[in-house]
Order: C-alpha cells, then structure tokens, then sequence
C-alpha cells in the first residue's frame, strides 16, 4: 500500500498569513494527488485534484503544487472561514490512502 | 444536482452486520465510480472500497472478506455490507462520486453508526 505522510499534524496562523501543508508519498504517484478540505461535523470537500487542479468554486488563494513523491497545499491571505482539516489522498493505485490530516487554527 | 445520500442504522450490535444504502441522483453508477470511506470520531478518513462504473468491485484488504459492495443500477443505489462488526468500526461511513482524473467530488453527508457491546 501507498503510504501518505502529512505534515505538520497541526497549524496556527494569523489573518492574511500564507500556510503550506506537505504530503509525502511512500512512492511515486505521478501526480494523482486530491486535497479535501472538512469543516467539524461536515463532509470532506474537494479543493484541488491532479496535485495542482483547482476544483469548481474553490476560490483562487487555495493551490497546490508537486510532483512523484513531494505535494504541497498553498493557501494564501488566510480567512477565517479556512480554519478546517486538510487531508491529502493519492487516487494512483488502490487502497486509496489518505495523509493523516492537519488541523489549521487562527492564531 | 448531483446528491448522494447514505441511509444505514445509527447502532449495532458487537459482531452483527453493517448494512448502508447510498442513494445517488444527478448522475448514472453506470458512468462514474462510486467509493465508500470511513471515518472514526476525531480521527481520519480510511478508503473501504469501490463500486466502478462498469459493475466490478475494489475493496481495502484491510477490511479482509468481511466487506461486500453491491448495486442496483435501477434504483441508483450502491450498497455497503460489513460483517463481523467490532467496536472500532465505530465510524461516520460516507459515500463519494469518483470522477476519473479529479477524484472525489461529490460526498454523502455521512451515516454515524456506533458498534455496541
């Protein structure tokens, strides 16, 4: 199985910071790397596919960037509404695996 | 709009069977790929397994042979079946279309299901 290495496990920023979150796979998955984005209580919403694909009314200040085995997600001039958990998954071989997630706080 | 919605009890009992229905509208399981997740309270998402557009299967070996993935494309419906329930299955278990290329795109609300002693 693919193995995804999140990190960090967790964040505090500030208002209008930029924030990075890395994940790091056990082996190359050419790029078939998704990020969601889960608010307490709610399902996991898709952010961005194909490592650097931004989704459907996802605004612009989120991006992702990567390749083989190293992914970041970018998310810049945080808003108050970004405070979530952020998850990765490589949807390059089954299992599916997810990244352990990282809880992003204000500061 | 594209919906899917998982139904399934809220409670069962320590080594009985799972069984939860995710209806879905807006799009036909004979196009996209519907997948099943998991998620324990306070802990993370864990892929269970696949329902593909063309009727086959793909499940997590960690589940072993106690999953079973089912549909009926005539009443969009996608069927999760789990036996040999413990306590750690304990989990929110979602639905989600899967568009090839993009990936998950769509999710279910989720069904919390508590395994009892």
């Amino acid at each position: 199985d693919i193995q995804m290495t999140q990190s960090p496990a967790s964040l505090s920023a500030s208002l209008g910071e930029t924030v990075t979150i890395e994940c790091l796979a056990s082996e190359d998955i050419y790029s078939n790397l998704a990020w969601y984005q889960q608010k307490p209580g709610k399902s996991p919403q898709l952010l961005i596919y194909y490592a650097n694909s931004l989704n459907d009314g996802v605004p612009s200040r989120f991006s992702g960037s990567g390749s083989g085995t190293q992914y970041s997600l970018k998310i810049n001039s945080l808003q108050s509404e970004d405070v979530s958990i952020y998850f990765c998954q490589q949807n390059y071989d089954s299992p599916y695996t997810f990244g352990a997630g990282t809880k992003l706080e204000l500061k | 709009q594209v919906q899917l919605k998982e139904t399934g009890p809220d409670l069962v009992q320590l080594t009985q069977t799972l069984s939860i229905t995710c209806t879905v509208s807006g799009f036909s399981l004979t196009t996209y790929n519907v997948h099943w997740v998991r998620q324990p309270p306070g802990k993370g998402l864990e892929w269970m397994g696949a329902m593909w557009n063309g009727g086959g299967t793909d499940y997590n070996s960690a589940f072993k042979s106690r999953l079973s993935i089912s549909r009926d494309t005539s009443k969009s419906q996608v069927f999760l079946k789990m036996n040999s329930l413990q306590t750690d299955d304990t989990a929110k278990y979602f639905c989600a279309r899967h568009t090839m290329g993009i990936s998950f795109d769509y999710w279910g609300q989720g069904v919390m299901v508590t395994v009892s002693s």
